[in-house]
């Protein structure tokens, strides 16, 4: 157990339907990240944010947005959802930005 | 970061030593290599990291070259729970701030009973 909790683990929907996905860091760690992961491509990282703020972006599509709240949880929103959003999604966190990441064991999209 | 290249996948009998090589010949000097692995489906698990000594922990050593150009993740005993991905990347520090880490294909070790 990693100590990242992530809900929920299964998530079905229908395109163009919007979802939140949740992220609990392991406690004190102040670093949060979002992947995804889909058979095609990978493990892609979307986000990260440092003590609420957002600190890097990367292949993070204009139809998803996330935050990280007061109390260090995450949330990822993900819009006008289409078949291709299809993927798990994985939460990592760590102490600080350079430090290294524990992964949550994902949400699992399925967009149908 | 720097890009590495791994085998895509690699066979090893349970209870041999698995060594897994990675290249990342364009590392730069504040680059560290990390080791991490992904089991099925389930989120990536940190497995080792190091920037110019060889590391030893309790799950695996990390051998890096002198010139820094590429790296061997030695499973010393392997058991078929080791069978998962594993993913060689460089991962820049820069006083605190570094983006998330950029995963690559990695290589699928397969134990063999």
């Amino acid at each position: 157990d990693s100590g990242v909790t992530q809900t929920p683990k299964h998530l079905i929907t229908a395109t163009g339907q919007r979802v939140t996905l949740r992220c609990s860091p392991r406690s004190g760690d102040l670093s949060v990240y979002w992947y995804q992961q889909s058979l095609d491509q990978g493990l892609q990282f979307l986000i990260q944010y440092y003590n609420g703020e957002e600190r890097a972006k990367g292949n993070i599509l204009e139809r998803f947005s996330a935050q990280q709240f007061p109390d260090l949880h995450s949330e990822l929103n993900l819009s006008s959802l289409e078949l291709g959003d299809s993927a798990l999604y994985f939460c990592a966190s760590s102490a600080r930005p350079d430090e290294k990441l524990f992964f949550g064991s994902g949400t699992q999209l399925s967009v149908l | 970061d720097a890009k590495t290249t791994q085998p895509p996948s690699m066979d090893c009998a349970e209870g041999r030593a698995a060594n897994l090589p990675c290249n990342h010949s364009t590392i730069s000097g504040n680059e560290y290599v990390y080791w991490y692995r992904q089991i099925h489906s389930q989120g990536p698990q940190y497995i080792i990291h190091g920037l110019k000594n060889n590391e030893t922990n309790e799950m695996a050593s990390l051998i890096i070259t002198e010139d820094r150009k590429s790296s061997t993740l030695i499973l010393p005993h392997a058991t078929l729970r080791d069978t998962a991905v594993y993913y060689c990347i460089v991962r820049a520090y820069s006083g605190g701030g570094a983006d998330g880490l950029t995963f690559g294909k990695g290589t699928h070790l397969i134990i063999q009973p």
